[in-house]
């Protein structure tokens, strides 16, 4: 089966740095995707991955190890704008986008 | 770049009525289009995807009958949710993604369309 497994929930401080780890099994694998989703509001796109390693851009960065299924969204720097959920998405053999739950991140002053 | 619109953003309708969601991209060509519901504090759940001048393809449990899909050119779909009722009461979000794109199979998302059956 096709399974995404992510903290339900996290919280942080403005200014800090976190790190919202998504673990994942799919049937083939295409590349993931990182997408932050406000409350009432559709998902927008943060990150792709196809290749391990990692990826910065700004004040984000995500990782990808496809050898352990496993992924990672780093935020630094903090601001209460980042509050949202954070949805990891993997791409499986058939393109097409397999969604967890998301973890919701609390940003506190 | 990479714009999608959907319409309307908010939507009441009394049971058994029809309701009528649009989604456009704006500048670009979208070759596939995907709609999406999400319940409060769910994922997201796929519905069906459509390509253009072909039918959708739904996913399982998604009655075919009731969400009428329609992609009748690269820049429009419509989703009809036939007979409404108060459970398919949900945020109703639908995608496109272009082979132009320059991350193949990102999707782009519209803002999301709240269905409220009474």
């Amino acid at each position: 089966g096709q399974n995404i497994d992510q903290p339900t929930e996290m919280t942080a401080t403005e200014g800090a740095i976190v790190q919202i780890n998504c673990t994942y099994q799919t049937s083939g694998f295409n590349g993931l995707f990182w997408y932050q989703q406000h409350a009432g509001e559709a998902p927008t796109f943060l990150s792709y991955n196809v290749l391990d390693g990692l990826e910065e851009k700004g004040r984000f960065s995500s990782f990808l190890s496809r050898s352990k299924g496993y992924s990672y969204l780093l935020l630094k720097e903090l601001q209460m704008k980042d509050s949202a959920s954070y949805l990891c998405a993997p791409l499986d053999s058939n393109y097409q986008l397999i969604w967890g739950a998301g973890t919701k991140l609390i940003i506190k002053p | 770049g990479a714009v999608v619109s959907q319409h309307p953003s908010r939507v009441i309708c009394k049971s058994g009525t029809s309701v009528k969601i649009e989604c456009r991209s704006l500048d670009f060509q979208a070759t596939t289009m995907f709609w999406y519901r999400q319940f409060p504090k769910q994922s997201l759940m796929l519905m069906a995807t459509s390509n253009e001048g072909s039918k959708a393809t739904y996913e399982q449990g998604v009655e075919k009958d009731k969400f009428l899909i329609n992609h009748a050119s690269l820049t429009l779909s419509t989703l009809t949710v036939t007979s409404a009722h108060p459970e398919d009461s949900s945020f109703y979000i639908c995608s496109a993604a272009g082979s132009q794109d320059r991350v193949s199979y990102e999707q782009y998302f519209g803002p999301g369309t709240r269905l409220t059956v009474t």
